[in-house]
């Protein structure tokens, strides 16, 4: 069975805080993406990466940051976390035009 | 840009009571339409991916179709474990990026 894990399914953080999200896939993906659901908002793309080191900032990038120093991690970063931040955080990776498969997701709360 | 729309927002519908789900799309080369559904509190589960026009997929009782501008997603005599909401999102030709409509929230009661 193909998996994406998300390291943590609630987190509380403070205001100001540095917080961090991780991702593993374990189907070799090249593909892997964060995305952030609000309600009435949808899904909204944050930052994408299409290979290790490499990534691209989606359509929401401002106040994150990601990494991927291996192929089946892909970490987003809220350099200093704000409550409007406060949010279902999803990752998701694919292969190529095949469907994505997503984490179970993350509900962050900024305090 | 990218962009899906989907409709209903919301749609409550009686066990047994058969409707449909639109979602419009703009997109500059579909490399691929995707439906899934979502449980409250859960990442989204996939259902189809639909690549060219009249094509048809079928699930138990969820059918996806695709047109140019549009797919839509058919319940045959849904049951109440079919409520979810449903997404829709498109794959364009120059990225793996996939762009998300928001959604129609479905309820089916007894």
């Amino acid at each position: 069975d193909v998996k994406v894990t998300q390291s943590s399914r609630y987190l509380v953080k403070r205001t100001g805080e540095k917080v961090f999200l991780e991702c593993v896939q374990d189907m070799d993906h090249e593909n892997m993406f964060w995305y952030r659901q609000d309600p009435g908002l949808g899904l909204r793309l944050i930052y994408f990466s299409y290979d290790v080191k490499m990534k691209e900032k989606g359509d929401i990038p401002e106040g994150y940051s990601v990494s991927r120093e291996k192929k089946e991690r892909f970490s987003l970063i809220l350099e200093s976390a704000s409550t409007n931040q406060t949010s279902m955080y999803l990752c998701a990776s694919t292969q190529g035009q095949f469907e994505a498969f997503f984490g179970q997701g993350t509900r962050l709360t900024v305090v | 840009e990218d962009q899906v729309t989907q409709s209903p927002e919301a749609l409550r519908l009686q066990e047994g009571e058969s409707s449909s789900l639109n979602c419009s799309y703009t997109v500059s080369g579909l490399r691929g339409l995707f439906w899934y559904r979502q449980d409250p509190g859960k990442g989204p589960e996939f259902l189809f991916t639909l690549y060219s026009a009249g094509e048809e997929k079928e699930k138990e009782r969820l059918k996806a179709t695709l047109t140019k501008k549009e797919s839509f997603l058919h319940i045959t005599a849904p049951k109440p474990e079919d409520s979810a909401t449903y997404l829709c999102a498109v794959q364009d030709g120059t990225a793996s990026k996939l762009t998300f409509g928001t959604g129609t929230r479905l309820q089916v009661t007894l």
